[in-house]
C-alpha cells in the first residue's frame, strides 16, 4: 500500500521560532493536500490544505509549501507559540483514488 | 466542536467480545469515516460510507464491520476482539463522495481490550 512519509516524528521548538514538518507522497492522480491538527483527547481537525495549482499556501502563521516534481510538500508555522503544541497529520491521497493516506504524525512541542 | 458526535467515549472490553461505535455525522453530510489511532500510530483509514453505501474500503480486518443508516449515522461494529484492537477510533464526515473534501473528525471513542 502506498505511504505518506512524515518527519521528523517530534520537534521541539522555543517559542517564536519557526516549526518544519516534512512529508513525501507516491504517486497521486488527486491534487490534494491536506494538513491536520490534533490536540490531546481530541480528534484531528483541518488546519491548513492545498491543491497545487500553486506551489505555496499561507494562512496567518501557517504556510504550505508545495513541491511537485519532489512529490514533496511541507508545514512551516511561524512565530511558533506554546498554544501550537499538537500532533501534526500530513495527508495526500493515494494512487488514482482519492481516499486519503495519514501520514505517521509529528508531535510538536513549542516552550516559552 | 466540529459537529460529529460518537459514543461512547471510553469503552473497556474483554477479549473475544463484540462491541458497537456510533458516529453521528455533522447535519447534511453524507459521507462517513472510520478510522483506527494506535499508539504512536498514524490515522490508518478503515472505511467509507456514502449515503448508505460502502464506497471505499482500507486495511479494515474481517472481525470489523460497518454500516450507514438511512438517517446517516454509522456504526463500526468491531467482533473477536484482540488486545491490539485497543485504539482510538475516530468517525469523520464530509459533504460528497469525494475523499478530497474537508473531513470533520468526531472526538473519537477509546477503546480497551483487556
Amino acid at each position: 500500500q502506498q505511504q505518506v512519509k512524515q518527519s521528523p516524528q517530534s520537534l521541539i521548538v522555543q517559542k517564536g521560532g519557526i516549526s518544519i514538518i516534512n512529508c513525501a507522497y507516491e504517486n497521486t492522480a488527486f491534487d490534494y493536500f491536506p494538513w491536520y491538527q490534533q490536540f490531546p483527547g481530541k480528534g484531528p481537525a483541518l488546519l491548513i490544505a492545498i491543491r497545487p495549482d500553486v506551489s505555496e499556501k499561507k494562512e496567518g502563521r501557517f504556510t504550505i509549501s508545495f513541491n511537485k516534481s519532489a512529490k514533496q510538500f511541507s508545514l512551516h508555522i511561524m512565530d511558533s507559540q506554546p498554544g501550537d503544541s499538537a500532533t501534526y497529520f500530513c495527508a495526500a491521497p493515494q494512487g488514482n483514488t482519492d481516499k486519503l493516506i495519514f501520514g505517521t504524525g509529528t508531535r510538536l512541542q513549542v516552550f516559552p | 466542536d466540529s459537529g460529529v458526535t460518537q459514543t461512547p467515549k471510553h469503552l473497556i472490553t474483554a477479549t473475544g467480545q463484540r462491541v458497537t461505535l456510533r458516529c453521528s455525522p455533522r447535519s447534511g453530510d453524507l459521507s462517513v469515516y472510520w478510522y483506527q489511532q494506535s499508539l504512536d500510530q498514524g490515522l490508518q483509514f478503515l472505511i467509507q460510507y456514502y449515503n448508505g453505501e460502502e464506497r471505499a474500503k482500507g486495511n479494515i480486518l474481517e472481525r470489523f464491520s460497518a454500516q450507514q443508516f438511512p438517517d446517516l449515522h454509522s456504526e463500526l461494529n468491531l467482533s473477536s476482539l484482540e488486545l491490539g484492537d485497543s485504539a482510538l477510533y475516530f468517525c469523520a464526515s464530509s459533504g460528497s463522495q469525494g475523499g478530497t473534501d474537508t473531513q470533520y473528525f468526531g472526538p473519537g471513542t477509546r477503546l480497551t481490550v483487556l
